[in-house]
């Protein structure tokens, strides 16, 4: 079956630090791939996407390569803010599944000025 | 405000009652979507509807959850004879179809809460 694996939190980085969270999956044949990010009394928002090997997400700053060898989908960004300040979830699709989605159990960051 | 909203966003009630979710999507979505998300995880599919027919359904569905989607617009999400372990946010999303400026994003409401005492 489908899984995702990410790493555990709290992150806590000082603002402008580096970020990286790790997500590798588990799936059957080739699966989409996503990064959602909840902000503090708000619902999922999807952060970005990739759809096929090799391909690279991004947005507002954060990126992550989807790297079929390595099974892995980590998000990175160069210069975390305090307002990025939320709990990541890396969720995976697999073709013809309508939109159902597995989700990893979320990374939370916290970042102090 | 034209996201995906929930209603309560917040129920209580003691073990044994019956609980019921409203979902309304973003308008001109026709899939709907149901997951639960309990403490310290990620959100777990639980059913889906495309416009008014229930398409598939998880395991975790248990008998005394049913979901309906009566004329393609709004849903419900109902749990009967609530238990301990129904304590969860239960999240409500909607996507169109690709196509017609739709890019297949799935749109989150914020959630309904329940803590069942």
């Amino acid at each position: 079956g489908n899984s995702v694996t990410q790493m555990e939190g709290p992150v806590t980085l000082s603002e402008e630090a580096f970020l990286t969270i790790n997500c590798t999956y588990t799936a059957t044949g080739y699966p989409s791939l996503f990064w959602y990010v909840q902000y503090p009394g708000e619902g999922l928002q999807l952060l970005l996407k990739a759809t096929k090997a090799d391909d690279k997400g991004s947005n507002k700053g954060f990126e992550a390569t989807y790297r079929k060898e390595t099974t892995s989908f980590h998000l990175e960004k160069g210069s975390v803010q305090v307002s990025d300040s939320a709990v990541y979830f890396c969720a995976l699709k697999n073709t013809g599944t309508a939109s159902k989605l597995t989700f990893g159990t979320g990374t939370r960051l916290q970042v102090t000025l | 405000d034209t996201g995906v909203s929930q209603d309560p966003r917040h129920k209580i009630t003691k073990r044994g009652q019956n609980v019921t979710f409203r979902c309304d999507p973003i308008s001109e979505h026709n899939r709907l979507y149901w997951y639960r998300q309990t403490l310290g995880q990620g959100p777990e599919f639980l059913t889906y509807f495309q416009n008014e027919a229930q398409l598939e359904k998880s395991r975790l569905l248990s008998d005394r959850f049913s979901a309906e989607r009566p004329k393609g617009s709004f849903s419900t999400l109902e749990i009967q004879r609530t238990e301990q372990g129904d304590s969860a946010m239960y999240l409500c999303a909607s996507r169109g179809d690709r196509g017609s400026g739709n890019t297949g994003e799935l749109f989150f409401g914020e959630g309904s809460r329940l803590t069942v005492l």
